[in-house]
Protein backbone atom coordinates (compact mmCIF):
# COMPACT_ATOMS: atom_id res chain seq x y z
CA UNK A 1 0.00 0.00 0.00
CA UNK A 2 1.25 3.57 -0.51
CA UNK A 3 3.16 5.59 2.72
CA UNK A 4 1.54 8.34 4.68
CA UNK A 5 4.82 9.13 6.01
CA UNK A 6 6.05 10.81 2.84
CA UNK A 7 6.84 13.95 4.53
CA UNK A 8 6.76 13.58 7.97
CA UNK A 9 8.99 13.76 11.03
CA UNK A 10 10.75 9.88 11.35
CA UNK A 11 12.21 8.42 14.59
CA UNK A 12 14.10 5.48 13.64
CA UNK A 13 14.94 2.96 16.70
CA UNK A 14 16.13 -0.18 17.13
CA UNK A 15 14.10 -2.86 17.89
CA UNK A 16 13.55 -3.89 21.85
CA UNK A 17 14.39 -0.20 22.45
CA UNK A 18 11.83 2.03 24.16
CA UNK A 19 10.72 4.83 21.87
CA UNK A 20 9.66 8.52 22.58
CA UNK A 21 7.18 10.42 20.26
CA UNK A 22 6.78 13.51 20.96
CA UNK A 23 3.71 16.21 20.27
CA UNK A 24 3.01 19.79 20.83
CA UNK A 25 -0.78 20.83 20.88
CA UNK A 26 -2.13 24.02 20.85
CA UNK A 27 -6.06 24.22 22.86
CA UNK A 28 -5.29 24.66 26.03
CA UNK A 29 -8.94 23.97 27.05
CA UNK A 30 -9.03 20.51 25.22
CA UNK A 31 -9.94 17.88 28.02
CA UNK A 32 -8.55 14.52 26.42
CA UNK A 33 -5.77 14.20 24.74
CA UNK A 34 -5.70 10.93 22.27
CA UNK A 35 -2.88 8.88 20.74
CA UNK A 36 -3.24 7.01 17.55
CA UNK A 37 -1.27 4.55 15.08
CA UNK A 38 -1.97 4.13 11.50
CA UNK A 39 -0.33 1.17 9.96
CA UNK A 40 0.28 1.48 6.24
CA UNK A 41 -2.96 0.94 4.09
CA UNK A 42 -5.29 1.09 7.30
CA UNK A 43 -6.85 3.83 9.10
CA UNK A 44 -6.18 4.91 12.50
CA UNK A 45 -5.93 2.79 15.11
CA UNK A 46 -6.83 4.24 19.17
CA UNK A 47 -4.09 3.90 21.26
CA UNK A 48 -4.14 5.19 24.48
CA UNK A 49 -5.50 8.50 25.82
CA UNK A 50 -5.45 10.75 28.87
CA UNK A 51 -7.35 13.40 30.68
CA UNK A 52 -6.56 16.61 30.58
CA UNK A 53 -6.50 16.41 34.72
CA UNK A 54 -3.97 13.58 34.50
CA UNK A 55 -0.11 14.01 33.67
CA UNK A 56 0.76 10.39 33.13
CA UNK A 57 -1.26 7.27 32.03
CA UNK A 58 -0.01 3.41 31.18
CA UNK A 59 -1.17 0.93 29.38
CA UNK A 60 0.49 -2.46 28.17
CA UNK A 61 3.54 -1.53 27.02
CA UNK A 62 2.52 2.20 26.47
CA UNK A 63 2.76 5.19 28.26
CA UNK A 64 0.98 8.89 27.88
CA UNK A 65 2.84 11.84 29.76
CA UNK A 66 0.93 15.38 29.92
CA UNK A 67 2.69 18.66 30.32
CA UNK A 68 0.14 20.93 30.33
CA UNK A 69 2.73 24.05 31.35
CA UNK A 70 4.30 23.29 28.30
CA UNK A 71 1.66 21.85 26.12
CA UNK A 72 3.25 18.89 25.21
CA UNK A 73 2.48 15.40 25.36
CA UNK A 74 4.54 12.24 24.62
CA UNK A 75 3.96 8.51 23.70
CA UNK A 76 6.32 5.62 25.11
CA UNK A 77 6.83 2.55 23.91
CA UNK A 78 8.91 -0.04 26.11
CA UNK A 79 10.68 -2.85 23.86
CA UNK A 80 9.69 -1.51 21.02
CA UNK A 81 8.62 -3.90 18.56
CA UNK A 82 8.74 -4.25 14.20
CA UNK A 83 4.99 -4.28 14.69
CA UNK A 84 5.02 -0.92 16.10
CA UNK A 85 5.99 0.79 12.82
CA UNK A 86 3.46 2.92 11.80
CA UNK A 87 2.11 6.69 12.10
CA UNK A 88 1.74 7.89 15.43
CA UNK A 89 -0.88 11.11 15.49
CA UNK A 90 -1.60 12.79 18.56
CA UNK A 91 -5.00 14.22 18.49
CA UNK A 92 -6.74 16.88 21.09
CA UNK A 93 -10.63 16.76 21.52
CA UNK A 94 -12.90 19.20 23.40
CA UNK A 95 -12.51 22.37 25.03
CA UNK A 96 -13.81 25.56 24.03
CA UNK A 97 -16.53 25.40 21.07
CA UNK A 98 -14.79 22.70 19.51
CA UNK A 99 -16.77 19.85 21.63
CA UNK A 100 -16.97 16.33 19.89
CA UNK A 101 -14.42 17.00 17.09
CA UNK A 102 -11.11 15.78 17.11
CA UNK A 103 -8.28 18.41 15.83
CA UNK A 104 -4.87 15.86 14.66
CA UNK A 105 -1.55 16.86 15.09
CA UNK A 106 0.93 16.33 12.13
CA UNK A 107 2.02 12.29 12.92
CA UNK A 108 5.91 10.97 13.23
CA UNK A 109 6.84 8.37 11.33
CA UNK A 110 8.15 5.41 13.50
CA UNK A 111 10.63 2.81 12.11
CA UNK A 112 12.10 -0.08 14.23
CA UNK A 113 15.02 -1.46 12.73
CA UNK A 114 15.51 -4.97 13.52
CA UNK B 1 -14.80 -1.11 19.73
CA UNK B 2 -16.77 -1.17 15.98
CA UNK B 3 -16.25 -2.82 13.25
CA UNK B 4 -16.71 -0.07 10.26
CA UNK B 5 -16.54 -0.77 6.73
CA UNK B 6 -15.74 1.47 3.69
CA UNK B 7 -16.32 0.69 0.28
CA UNK B 8 -14.61 1.46 -2.45
CA UNK B 9 -11.20 0.57 -0.97
CA UNK B 10 -9.93 2.50 -3.44
CA UNK B 11 -10.76 4.14 -7.17
CA UNK B 12 -9.26 5.83 -10.06
CA UNK B 13 -11.50 8.24 -11.13
CA UNK B 14 -11.35 10.84 -14.51
CA UNK B 15 -11.40 14.66 -13.94
CA UNK B 16 -15.02 16.31 -13.47
CA UNK B 17 -17.06 12.85 -12.56
CA UNK B 18 -18.13 12.14 -9.09
CA UNK B 19 -17.36 8.79 -6.55
CA UNK B 20 -19.36 8.36 -3.71
CA UNK B 21 -18.26 6.59 -0.51
CA UNK B 22 -20.05 4.48 1.74
CA UNK B 23 -19.17 3.56 5.16
CA UNK B 24 -21.14 0.87 7.22
CA UNK B 25 -20.71 -0.11 10.46
CA UNK B 26 -21.88 -3.09 12.62
CA UNK B 27 -23.69 -1.40 15.71
CA UNK B 28 -25.86 1.87 15.61
CA UNK B 29 -23.45 4.76 16.34
CA UNK B 30 -24.70 8.92 16.94
CA UNK B 31 -21.62 10.37 15.93
CA UNK B 32 -20.41 9.68 12.53
CA UNK B 33 -17.44 11.85 10.58
CA UNK B 34 -15.91 12.13 7.50
CA UNK B 35 -11.95 13.43 6.98
CA UNK B 36 -9.43 13.91 3.92
CA UNK B 37 -5.83 12.81 4.84
CA UNK B 38 -3.68 13.95 1.90
CA UNK B 39 -0.59 12.35 0.84
CA UNK B 40 1.63 12.19 3.75
CA UNK B 41 0.06 14.57 5.89
CA UNK B 42 -1.97 14.06 9.16
CA UNK B 43 -6.29 13.86 9.03
CA UNK B 44 -8.73 17.32 8.41
CA UNK B 45 -12.19 16.48 9.26
CA UNK B 46 -14.35 17.56 6.52
CA UNK B 47 -17.66 16.84 8.40
CA UNK B 48 -20.11 15.19 10.69
CA UNK B 49 -22.46 13.29 9.06
CA UNK B 50 -26.07 13.53 11.31
CA UNK B 51 -28.45 11.67 11.77
CA UNK B 52 -31.73 12.96 10.34
CA UNK B 53 -30.51 16.21 9.63
CA UNK B 54 -28.05 18.06 7.52
CA UNK B 55 -24.25 17.53 7.81
CA UNK B 56 -22.20 20.10 9.72
CA UNK B 57 -19.31 20.89 7.47
CA UNK B 58 -15.43 22.25 8.57
CA UNK B 59 -14.34 25.40 7.40
CA UNK B 60 -13.38 25.19 3.96
CA UNK B 61 -15.21 22.18 2.77
CA UNK B 62 -18.78 22.87 1.70
CA UNK B 63 -22.16 20.35 0.79
CA UNK B 64 -21.91 21.03 -2.62
CA UNK B 65 -18.42 19.75 -3.32
CA UNK B 66 -19.08 16.87 -0.59
CA UNK B 67 -22.60 16.31 -0.13
CA UNK B 68 -23.11 13.78 2.83
CA UNK B 69 -25.95 10.60 3.63
CA UNK B 70 -26.73 9.80 6.86
CA UNK B 71 -30.02 7.69 6.23
CA UNK B 72 -29.80 5.83 9.65
CA UNK B 73 -27.80 5.08 12.77
CA UNK B 74 -25.76 2.90 10.85
CA UNK B 75 -24.86 4.07 7.33
CA UNK B 76 -23.22 7.30 5.79
CA UNK B 77 -21.95 8.14 2.48
CA UNK B 78 -19.67 10.95 1.20
CA UNK B 79 -20.07 12.21 -1.92
CA UNK B 80 -16.30 14.14 -3.52
CA UNK B 81 -17.91 15.91 -6.76
CA UNK B 82 -16.68 17.04 -9.60
CA UNK B 83 -13.32 15.91 -9.11
CA UNK B 84 -10.35 16.94 -10.07
CA UNK B 85 -6.81 15.94 -9.37
CA UNK B 86 -6.45 17.85 -5.77
CA UNK B 87 -8.92 15.40 -4.83
CA UNK B 88 -6.82 12.45 -4.91
CA UNK B 89 -6.63 11.91 -0.79
CA UNK B 90 -7.52 9.23 1.28
CA UNK B 91 -11.13 9.38 2.57
CA UNK B 92 -11.56 8.01 6.24
CA UNK B 93 -14.68 7.88 7.75
CA UNK B 94 -14.94 7.27 11.72
CA UNK B 95 -17.44 6.67 14.10
CA UNK B 96 -17.37 8.17 17.94
CA UNK B 97 -18.39 5.84 20.37
CA UNK B 98 -16.93 7.84 23.53
CA UNK B 99 -17.51 10.95 23.62
CA UNK B 100 -13.76 11.56 22.88
CA UNK B 101 -12.67 8.12 21.32
CA UNK B 102 -13.35 7.70 17.54
CA UNK B 103 -12.51 4.37 15.42
CA UNK B 104 -11.85 4.47 12.17
CA UNK B 105 -12.61 2.47 8.45
CA UNK B 106 -9.59 1.28 6.55
CA UNK B 107 -10.54 4.76 4.55
CA UNK B 108 -10.90 5.03 0.41
CA UNK B 109 -7.90 5.53 -1.40
CA UNK B 110 -8.60 8.06 -4.14
CA UNK B 111 -7.06 9.26 -7.22
CA UNK B 112 -7.65 11.76 -10.22
CA UNK B 113 -6.56 11.62 -13.37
Amino acid sequence: GESVGLHLPTLSVQEGDNSIINCAYSNSASDYFIWYKQESGKGPQFIIDIRSNMDKRQGQRVTVLLNKTVKHLSLQIAATQPGDSAVYFCAEWGGGGATNKLIFGTGTLLAVQP
Amino acid sequence: SAVISQKPSRDICQRGTSLTIQCQVDSQVTMMFWYRQQPGQSLTLIATANQGSEATYESGFVIDKFPISRPNLTFSTLTVSNMSPEDSSIYLCSVGLAKNIQYFGAGTRLSVL
